[in-house]
């Protein structure tokens, strides 16, 4: 089946360092993968995603890499700020499955100035 | 252009009594999921409805249940409360039903079970 697994948290990075979150997951059919990231008090939004193999998605100067032969999207950022403290969270949807999207547990990440 | 919205933002009840949530898209959005929110489980697929056909759902017990109509608004019950349905309810939404589009989410509601 259908499955994603995040790093869990909580994270603590002083502003200004590199973050990495990793994710991996298991499809069945071709997946689409996402990032998406919860503020205190909010609904999820969609911060990156790919679609297929090798595509880059990027947004906000965070970026993951959709890698088919290790089943990884690791989100990465060169370089924090406070304003990216927030929950992270990996997901997949499968077409074969329509929108059911599945989700990782969420890493939490705290940046301090 | 207005986000999701979701009614109400918080509900306290007892255990054994019954809610109901509600959900409006965005306009134009015919896809509308629901998930469940818990610090241990994280996001749990509740059900998704597509023009008032609810086409997955999850493994959750027949307590819970869901509608759309045919404006796409879509509320969803949980009959006979138990203290494990405390959680944050999403609801999100999306312009087709085929994964490829990304899911706009709404604040949620924050169900406490007593």
């Amino acid at each position: 089946g259908n499955s994603v697994t995040q790093m869990e948290g909580p994270v603590t990075l002083s502003e200004e360092a590199f973050l990495t979150i990793n994710c991996t997951y298991t499809a069945t059919g071709y997946p689409s993968l996402f990032w998406y990231v919860q503020y205190p008090g909010e609904g999820l939004q969609l911060l990156l995603k790919a679609t297929k193999a090798d595509d880059k998605g990027s947004n906000k100067g965070f970026e993951a890499t959709y890698r088919k032969e290790t089943t990884s999207f690791h989100l990465e950022k060169g370089s924090v700020q406070v304003s990216d403290s927030a929950v992270y969270f990996c997901a997949l949807s499968d077409v074969n499955t329509g929108n059911q999207f599945y989700f990782g547990t969420g890493t939490s990440l705290t940046v301090i100035p | 252009k207005a986000g999701v919205t979701q009614t109400p933002r918080y509900l306290i009840k007892t255990r054994g009594q019954q809610v109901t949530l509600s959900c409006s898209p965005i306009s134009g959005h015919r896809s509308v999921s629901w998930y469940q929110q818990t610090p241990g489980q994280g996001l749990q697929f509740l059900f998704e409805y597509f023009s008032e056909t609810q086409r997955n759902k999850g493994n959750f017990p027949g307590r819970f249940s869901g509608r759309q109509f045919s404006n796409s608004r879509s509320e969803m019950n949980v009959s006979t409360l138990e203290l494990g349905d405390s959680a944050l309810y999403l609801c999100a939404s999306s312009l087709e039903d085929r994964g490829r589009e990304k899911l706009f989410f709404g604040s949620g509601t924050q169900l406490s079970v007593l």
